[in-house]
């Protein structure tokens, strides 16, 4: 069973649509992270939830909106996508009682591709 | 706020030799995690090793080590016996304590067959 799922794994669409990356952790872990690497490989966070309550969020677009239905979810929707929003975006995992023991558990990222 | 720094962008290393990864970071944190994160081709990224930085003994993970230095902010990652399937990119991260990972920029490590 795969820990910390995404998908899709590859997405490529037109500028000015919306679009959703769904993941789903099996961990019962209690919070959940969006992370985006860019084209240099670097790696920011973006959100966080712990127990569908948002907790870190960045400096990112109004355009990007998590949203956590329960704690084993969270999903990212993009609207008017631009060019710059490409990127991988890596859903993450982890518990409040041993993050710092076992750092994030990473899904294996969505590829997102804006034409 | 928190960095994360790793000064070499890419290096390389001949198969069942060792290499040292190097990572700086900046805090005003007396308590906090710090990671080492592999990224193979397949763009997965899986945890490598980590330390306590209340624990002076070094971390180690059958072929991997660190040298962690709280003074000088410092946390090299050792890897001995090197094997083709190490090739990947190799992140830094540090936690901080509202709960960020911050990485550092990568290592793109290549191994010489």
């Amino acid at each position: 069973d795969t820990a910390v799922s995404q998908t899709p794994k590859y997405l490529v669409t037109q500028m000015g649509n919306d679009k959703s990356i769904k993941c789903e952790q099996n961990l019962g872990h209690d919070t959940m992270y969006w992370y985006k690497q860019d084209s240099k490989k670097f790696l920011k966070i973006m959100f966080s939830y712990n127990n569908k309550e948002l907790i870190i969020n960045e400096t990112v677009p109004n355009r990007f909106s998590p949203k956590s239905p329960d704690k084993a979810h969270l999903n990212l929707h993009i609207n008017s996508l631009e060019l710059g929003d490409s990127a991988v975006y890596f859903c993450a995992s982890s518990h409040v009682l041993n993050r710092g023991r076992y750092g994030y558990t990473f899904g294996s990222g969505t590829r997102l591709t804006v034409v | 706020a928190q960095t994360v720094t790793q000064s070499q962008p890419e290096m390389s290393v001949q198969e069942a030799e060792t290499v040292t990864l190097s990572c700086t970071y900046d805090t005003s944190e007396s308590d906090y995690y710090l990671f080492w994160y592999k990224q193979p081709p397949s763009r997965q990224m899986i945890l490598v090793i980590r330390q306590e930085a209340y624990k002076q003994q070094n971390a180690t993970e059958n072929r991997f080590s660190v040298n962690f230095q709280k003074a000088a902010k410092s946390f090299s990652l050792k890897i001995s016996d090197s094997q083709l399937g190490d090739a990947a990119m190799y992140f830094c991260a540090y936690r901080s304590a509202d709960d960020k990972i911050i990485f550092g920029k990568g290592t793109r490590l290549h191994i010489l067959p």
